[in-house]
């Protein structure tokens, strides 16, 4: 059974720029969520797709989107950059509804 | 805002039972809770998950008053390895909101 996985591992972007994170869920799992986590402080739930269709949004901005494939893998696209944007972006793959979630070992994003 | 309050941070030895205690004043009916251990670069790790009275895995142990305001998760006989962030989180559909965890440090 394969795991969670992510990348890039680590990323570099000027403000401004657009970013694509990919995540690849777990075997058997439907459902992906984002969360930001911010040095020190606690993931931030993003968003959660189910079945390619958004289920739910976290407090950010439309410049922050995803897709999520027939194959269940995700990918988080943010645009127009900012600094504030630099975090550890974590994806996780569950079943919906479920809270037991696996999350991936996430993408370092720093903008400069 | 989070829907949880612990403590920012803990000691323990090990050997030792260490009990974190997290406040969820405004609990739905249909909110579950869940804790879940974060090591440094990593992503967090399920522990337990629980809706009522006690519940006990491999790993830890869950103890829900009847009122369900507070959770306490119990770590018996911990190791220096179990230094990590422990985030306690409640909410329901799967979509967790975390709070800022408590950091709990091992000392030999």
């Amino acid at each position: 059974e394969t795991g969670v996985t992510q990348s890039p591992t680590h990323l570099i972007k000027t403000r401004g720029q657009q970013v694509t994170l990919r995540c690849s869920s777990q075997s058997g799992h439907n459902t992906v969520s984002w969360y930001q986590q911010a040095l020190g402080q606690g993931p931030q739930f993003i968003f959660q797709y189910y079945r390619e269709e958004e289920n739910g949004r976290g407090n950010f901005p439309p410049r922050f989107s995803g897709l999520q494939f027939p194959n269940y893998s995700s990918e988080l696209n943010v645009n127009a950059l900012e600094l504030d944007d630099s975090a550890l972006y974590l994806c996780a793959s569950s079943t919906l509804g479920i809270y037991e979630q696996y999350f991936g070992p996430g993408t370092r994003l720093t903008v400069t | 805002l989070a829907k949880t309050t612990q403590p920012i941070s803990m000691d323990s030895y090990e050997g030792q039972e260490v009990n974190i205690t997290c406040s969820h004043n405004n609990i739905a009916t249909n909110d579950y809770i869940t804790w879940y251990q974060q090591f440094p670069s990593q992503g967090p790790r399920f522990i337990i998950q629980g809706y009522k009275t006690k519940v006990t895995n491999e790993v830890a142990s869950l103890f829900i008053p009847a009122d369900r305001k507070s959770s306490t998760l119990s770590l018996p006989r911990v190791s220096l390895s179990d230094t990590a962030v422990y985030y306690c989180l409640v909410g329901e559909g799967g979509k967790l909101i975390f709070g800022q965890g408590t950091t709990l440090q091992v000392k030999p």
